[in-house]
């Protein structure tokens, strides 16, 4: 089983849509959440960190099940400009170097006018 | 300078030629790291340095030489590389918080990347 999955996509979805992606880990003593976004040909960017209680930030509202070790991502009144890929960030331990965070091989949105 | 720059941002070499990456953080940041990023895989980590002390290192070739002169500054040496280590490389820095400040433990800052061709 790979330790952080995502679904590739594309998600394609119109202006104003709500998306929402998911992403497992498989490693149940993971103690810290990301997600990132990386835009096509530039770096990642963290997007917002995913907190126990879940938490928001603006559009987008990110949710943590450690029970069933699933993160979500929801985009909602979705902007082309949000058309990117979106990496789902997994760390063993709170701190320390990072060796210990697994990234996912992304999910790629992509919004049409 | 803000942030993480790298350069060069474009690298055609041959397999018998030796070139560096060159990265540098202007965060305060006391830990980088090469992670190297190829089409339809995830990020894969290469080194963490950690006070200038290398505390990763990921079974990676050893034709991949990284240098942490200072806390500033990251290299990664390339030498006899092979055709399939065409990627792109990013560096990135955090604060690592086993020295105590815990604010922004874990994230990553990226530099914009070195896309690296080998022919």
């Amino acid at each position: 089983r790979k330790e952080v999955e995502q679904d590739p996509g594309p998600f394609n979805v119109p202006e104003g849509a709500t998306v929402a992606f998911n992403c497992t880990y498989s490693n149940s003593a993971s103690q810290s959440f990301f997600w990132y976004r990386q835009d096509c040909r530039k770096e990642p960017k963290l997007l917002m960190s995913v907190y126990s209680s879940g938490n928001e930030d603006g559009r987008f509202t990110a949710q943590l099940n450690r029970a069933s070790q699933y993160i979500s991502l929801l985009i909602r009144d979705s902007k082309l400009s949000d058309s990117a890929t979106y990496l789902c960030v997994v760390a063993l331990v709170y701190g320390g170097s990072q060796g210990n965070l697994i990234f996912g091989k992304g999910t790629k949105l992509s919004v049409k006018p | 300078e803000t942030g993480v720059t790298q350069t060069p941002r474009h690298l055609v070499m041959g397999m018998t030629n030796k070139k560096s990456l060159k990265c540098e953080q202007h965060l305060g940041h006391n830990a980088m790291y090469w992670y190297k990023q190829s089409a339809k895989k995830p990020l894969e980590l290469m080194f963490v340095y950690s006070l200038e002390e290398r505390v990763e290192n990921n079974s990676v070739p050893s034709r991949f030489s990284p240098e942490c002169p200072n806390s500033s500054h990251l290299f990664l040496h390339l030498h006899t590389l092979q055709p399939e280590d065409s990627a792109l490389y990013l560096c990135a820095s955090s604060q690592d918080a086993r020295q105590g400040k815990i604010s922004g433990a874990n994230v990553l800052t990226f530099g914009a990347g070195s896309r690296l061709t080998v022919l």
